[in-house]
């Protein structure tokens, strides 16, 4: 299996800050690269596919890079309804795992 | 608009069973993949189980390889997980979730879940 790693665990941040999330796979997995916003008590949101492609109706401020074992989900400028946890997951094989997720916290 | 209702979770013994559904709308279900995601209290996301749209392939979480199974029924629009053999560790919240056309993996659809209890 692949795994996924997700760094940092959490980040005290506030509103306005530039946001910067790493992930790393322990293989190659190409751009099969997602990040995914889960707000509490909600269900997973699709932000990113395919390493940097935006989702439909995600804010630009979002944004993904990265390819082969190294990705980067960025956010520009973080607003309010930023805070929230965020994970990336690889869909290069299955099991189509996750990272352990980053929780972003209001400093 | 798409829509994924879970259903069928409760408070189970361990050892026994249980089969939960996943009811779709608003969207070509026999186009598409599917999949069930689980998230443990507190804990993060960890994908269990996918489906081809024409059930010929199938994956599973080394987790729980042997005692679920993952089926689906195109003419009724759902999805199933039967769970057997379930332990405490089985616990969580169960999503189902649709993938994006392109790109299999990139699950851009989910429902609300369904919680499974595996308590004595």
């Amino acid at each position: 299996d692949i795994q996924m790693t997700q760094s940092p665990s959490s980040l005290s941040v506030s509103v306005g800050d530039r946001v910067a999330i790493t992930c790393r796979a322990d293989q190659s997995i190409a751009g099969y690269l997602n990040w995914y916003q889960q707000k509490s008590g909600k269900a997973p949101k699709l932000l990113i596919y395919g390493a940097s492609s935006l989702q439909g109706g995600v804010p630009s401020r979002f944004s993904g890079s990265g390819s082969g074992t190294d990705f980067t989900l960025t956010i520009s400028s973080l607003q309010p309804e930023d805070f929230a946890t965020y994970y990336c997951q690889q869909s290069y094989s299955t099991p189509y795992t996750f990272g352990q997720g980053t929780k972003l916290e209001i400093k | 608009e798409v829509q994924l209702v879970e259903s069928g979770g409760g408070l189970v013994q361990p050892g026994r069973s249980l089969r939960l559904s996943c009811e779709a709308s608003g969207f070509t279900f026999d186009n598409y993949a599917m999949h069930w995601v689980r998230q443990a209290p507190g804990k993060g996301l960890e994908w269990v189980s996918g489906i081809s749209w024409a059930s010929g392939n199938i994956d599973y979480a080394d987790s729980v390889k042997g005692r679920f199974t993952i089926s689906r029924d195109n003419a009724r629009n759902s999805l199933y997980l039967q769970m057997n053999s379930l332990r405490v560790d089985d616990t969580a919240l169960y999503y189902c979730a649709k993938p994006k056309t392109a790109t299999p993996g990139s699950l851009d659809s989910w429902g609300q879940g369904t919680l499974v209890t595996v308590s004595s």
